[in-house]
């Protein structure tokens, strides 16, 4: 079975500066998808970005990026130019290639304090 | 506008009672599933859907029942065997086969006990 591990119960970053949240995975397949989710205090969970394990190049999406190491099984998002908005809790999710079942794996999330 | 709805927002059970959380969908999705996100946890699998007519159980299926009867609605029923049903549940779609798109989550429903 598939694991996420988010090992960064929290983090904390200033206004207009990077921070980095780490996700690491465990599965034995080599085609897979990799997905962030953003959760900010209204509960609804927003897709930030998204990787397919098969391209070398790092997504990119705005102020979001991933740095995505397929050999270590990590899969870290990027936030620069950090913005209030930004705070949230942030979910790394694991989604199979193919197969009967899509479903996602989540990881136990980061909680992101952006403060002034 | 296409989404997922899902009702109500809060909802409160009694000792011995089921009580059924309501999901719809209007964006043509194949694919449903439901999730339970308990405090300083992800989410986790309750139910999914790839069709209608057809459902699997997810990792934490015990206490939960559904239907999908039609395309566009996956009602989650929450029973009295479900001990510790208090946690925010979460309704979501996507393209069966087209695993690059994302799943859409709906607002969520809020249980509580009384």
């Amino acid at each position: 079975a598939q694991t996420v591990t988010q090992s960064q119960p929290e983090m904390s970053v200033q206004e207009a500066e990077t921070v980095t949240l780490s996700c690491t995975y465990d599965t034995s397949e080599s085609d897979y998808y990799l997905f962030w989710y953003k959760q900010p205090p209204s509960r609804q969970m927003i897709l930030v970005i998204r990787q397919e394990a098969y391209k070398q190049q790092n997504a990119t999406e705005n102020r979001f990026s991933v740095n995505f190491q397929k050999a270590a099984k990590s899969f870290s998002l990027k936030i620069s130019d950090s913005q209030l908005g930004d705070a949230a809790m942030y979910f790394c999710a694991y989604r199979r290639y193919t197969g009967t079942a899509s479903k996602l794996t989540f990881g136990t999330g980061t909680r992101l304090q952006v403060t002034l | 506008d296409g989404g997922i709805t899902q009702s109500p927002k809060y909802l409160f059970r009694k000792e011995g009672q089921n009580v059924t959380l309501s999901c719809e969908q209007n964006l043509n999705h194949d694919a449903m599933y439901w999730y339970r996100q308990d405090p300083g946890q992800g989410l986790r699998l309750i139910y999914y859907s790839q069709i209608v007519n057809d459902f699997q159980k997810g990792d934490i299926a015990e206490g939960y029942s559904v239907s999908r009867e039609k395309k566009e609605s996956f009602p989650l029923t929450v029973t009295s065997a479900q001990k510790n049903p208090t946690a925010f549940y979460l309704c979501a779609s996507s393209w069966a086969e087209r695993f690059n798109q994302p799943q859409h989550f709906g607002d969520g429903t809020r249980l509580s006990i009384l």
